[in-house]
């Protein structure tokens, strides 16, 4: 039973298009993320929810608009797409979101805009 | 805020010898620190971490990091290298207050292993 899914794993779209990438966890966490990893590995936090509230927003365009329907889920919804949005888009999952807390990453979702 | 530097971008080792990837961190406070991997076209998965307790943390798959405040750094080590330890490598640490975590990552190593 994968603890953090994300769909879709690929997603090849062209530019000035909407779309959604989903993400689930059954760990029972109260916080997730969305992380970003570029073409050269680097990994940067975009956004947290805990308890389905916004906790952390790290300077990400408005184009980008996460929503946490329950704390099981959070979905990633990006407007008018980008050439420089092509990356690996990351969810993750922490049990309270405190800092000693164990992330748990899902497999990631290629981006790929034309 | 807090920051880590992880020396060496790519590093090669023979299948059997030491494996020392450096990360050095950044901060004001005393840090919590983490070691992930990431194989090829998978996500993230936690080695170790240090939460001020034991300086000398043991992870899993046999790697170990040692935190030493006066070299400010959390180098991660295994003693001989297995060709299912190629990977990429990412020290990061984490700040915020309850709820607000968030993890800052070093730009990664990337680990070969030479047959």
């Amino acid at each position: 039973d994968t603890a953090v899914s994300q769909t879709p794993k690929y997603l090849v779209t062209q530019m000035g298009n909407d779309k959604s990438i989903k993400c689930e966890q059954n760990l029972g966490h109260d916080t997730m993320y969305w992380y970003k990893q570029d073409s050269k590995k680097f990994l940067k936090i975009m956004f947290s929810y805990n308890n389905k509230e916004l906790i952390i927003n790290e300077t990400v365009p408005n184009r980008f608009s996460p929503k946490s329907p329950d704390k099981a889920h959070l979905n990633l919804h990006i407007n008018s797409l980008e050439l420089g949005d092509s990356a690996v888009y990351f969810c993750a999952s922490s049990q309270d979101g405190v800092v000693t807390d164990t992330q748990y990453f899902g497999p990631g979702t290629r981006l790929t805009v034309l | 805020a807090q920051s880590v530097t992880q020396l060496g971008s790519h590093v090669s080792v023979s299948e059997g010898a030491l494996v020392l990837l450096r990360c050095n961190y950044s901060s004001s406070v005393p840090p919590y620190l983490f070691w992930y991997v990431q194989y090829p076209n998978q996500g993230l998965q936690l080695l170790l971490k240090y939460t001020s307790a034991a300086t000398l943390v043991k992870g899993i798959n046999g790697f170990e990091a040692e935190f030493k405040k006066s070299e400010t750094s959390f180098h991660l080590t295994k003693p001989s290298a297995h060709m299912s330890d190629a990977a990429e490598y990412f020290c990061a640490v984490s700040e915020g207050g309850f709820g607000n975590e968030k993890l800052t990552f070093g730009t990664g190593t990337r680990l070969t292993i030479i047959p």
